[in-house]
């Protein structure tokens, strides 16, 4: 079963309002979460690396106060989209990993984001 | 030049077929080799994984790492229907993964 849950798996919202995209890891504790946005035939772009307890990592080019990220606890992270905007729509895609596992990712089953 | 490189396809198959699918890295860094399987709409889900060179074998799934070449491949035999999907490489070196962009599969039946 799914290691990793992400919800919503589908949202449609209007421009300007933002939206949260949660994830959760089900059986075991991870203090690091990867985000990753996916456009159609290509492949993941990692966005943020969300740290449990401090502040996320951003890759060049992403815009930290337009993708708020939040790891309250061993077993949660959220992503805002804050202001979005019809650009902003993709394919959002969350992973975690066991700690002291260095081969394996879990990921969430995505959530299609579509701003109108 | 991109981490990793990967041919998008699409690749088409009739059932039955072998299929071969393969990246090219740059960074002799990596270790670790994943295949995951992603469905449309759906999170990739890790298929296989190798750490340094060699073959590995899951079913009807074999990968092998070719550090020297810096290729990797994951090879279906008696492919099915249900194997439609695309195929992303991955790499590991450290806490970050790199991804090919994916080779979409069609089997057909």
């Amino acid at each position: 079963g799914a290691v990793v849950s992400q919800h919503p798996s589908r949202v449609i919202c209007k421009s300007g309002t933002s939206v949260k995209i949660e994830c959760r890891s089900l059986d075991f504790q991870a203090t690091t979460m990867f985000w990753y946005r996916q456009f159609p035939k290509q492949s993941l772009m990692l966005m943020a690396t969300s740290n449990e307890g401090s502040k996320a990592t951003y890759e060049q080019g992403v815009e930290k106060d337009k993708f708020l990220i939040n790891h309250a606890s061993l077993t949660l992270s959220t992503l805002t989209v804050t202001s979005a905007h019809p650009e902003d729509s993709s394919f959002y895609i969350c992973s975690a990993r066991r700690p002291g596992w260095d081969t394996e990712a879990f990921f969430g089953q995505g959530t299609r984001l579509t701003v109108v | 030049q991109k981490e990793v490189e990967q041919d998008p396809g699409p690749l088409s198959v009739p059932e039955g077929a072998i299929v071969s699918l393969n990246c090219t890295y740059s960074n002799s860094a990596f270790q670790y080799f994943m295949w995951y399987r992603q469905y449309s709409r759906k999170g990739p889900e890790l298929l296989m994984y190798t750490y340094s060179s060699g073959n590995k074998e899951d079913g009807r799934f074999t990968a092998q790492v070719d550090k020297s070449s810096k290729y990797i491949s994951l090879f279906i035999r008696d492919s099915q229907p249900s194997d439609s999907a695309t195929y992303l490489c991955a790499m590991s070196a450290g806490n970050q993964f790199y991804f090919g962009t994916g080779t979409s599969l069609t089997v057909i039946p």
